[in-house]
């Protein structure tokens, strides 16, 4: 139980397009998910905390335009880079927390994983 | 959103050894966790030890954790080459609904 499906694994784009991000949890609801990023070799830096129905945390430093963040539904959260420059080239994680989230101490799923290279 | 600090950095050890990671932090903490993570793949979830206890196994891993000191530490015991990976702390701390991830522990089991 508990799988995060994050899609796609490995997208490459252009200077300048928009990449959407999905994070699906498969077999839970998931009030809560969370985006980071991670640069190689270096631990997870929390981009946004998104809440089902609405709007998303930031965490500071991130840019709320740049990375859009929807939380549409209890399985569902996307993560939109838009306008995409090199220096967005990353590895981008979401992650989820069930409904009993509180009760079993918060632990998160993660999904597998984004590469984004922007040329 | 880093708040732990694990050491050392990276590890390096012969299969059937076992592979001691430590984990600091600075604030109170409802409980704190450990990670794995394989090489350009997502985070595993893999124990979590709450503030009031000590002690924690599941299968090889040990985790203890010294509130007093704010720290914790990770023993994997007989390691096998697929322990391979980095091992990150994350502490749920008083108050805050996310965790906050350790600089992480690049652990090499050398077959």
């Amino acid at each position: 139980g508990a799988v995060v499906s994050q899609h796609p694994s490995w997208v490459i784009c252009k200077s300048g397009t928009s990449v959407k991000i999905e994070c699906r949890s498969l077999d839970f609801q998931a009030t809560t998910m969370f985006w980071y990023r991670q640069f190689p070799k270096q631990s997870l830096m929390l981009m946004a905390t998104s809440n089902e129905g609405s709007k998303a945390t930031y965490e500071q430093g991130v840019e709320k335009d740049k990375f859009l963040i929807n939380h549409a539904s209890l399985t569902l959260s996307t993560l939109t880079v838009t306008s995409a420059h090199p220096e967005d080239s990353s590895f981008y994680i979401c992650s989820a927390q069930t409904l009993a989230g509180d009760l079993k101490g918060n632990i998160q799923y993660f999904g597998a994983g984004t590469r984004l290279s922007v040329l | 959103s880093q708040q732990g600090e694990e050491d050392p950095q990276a590890l390096s050890i012969q299969e059937g050894e076992n592979a001691t990671m430590n984990c600091s932090y600075k604030t109170s903490i409802n409980n704190l966790q450990w990670y794995r993570q394989n090489s350009g793949r997502g985070l595993v979830h893999l124990i979590l030890i709450r503030s009031n206890e000590r002690e924690k196994h599941s299968g090889r891993l040990r985790v203890t954790l010294d509130t007093s000191k704010k720290s914790s530490s990770l023993l994997i015991t007989a390691s096998r080459a697929a322990d391979t990976a980095s091992y990150f702390c994350a502490t749920d701390r008083t108050g805050a609904n996310n965790l906050f991830f350790g600089t992480g522990t690049r652990l090499t089991v050398i077959p």
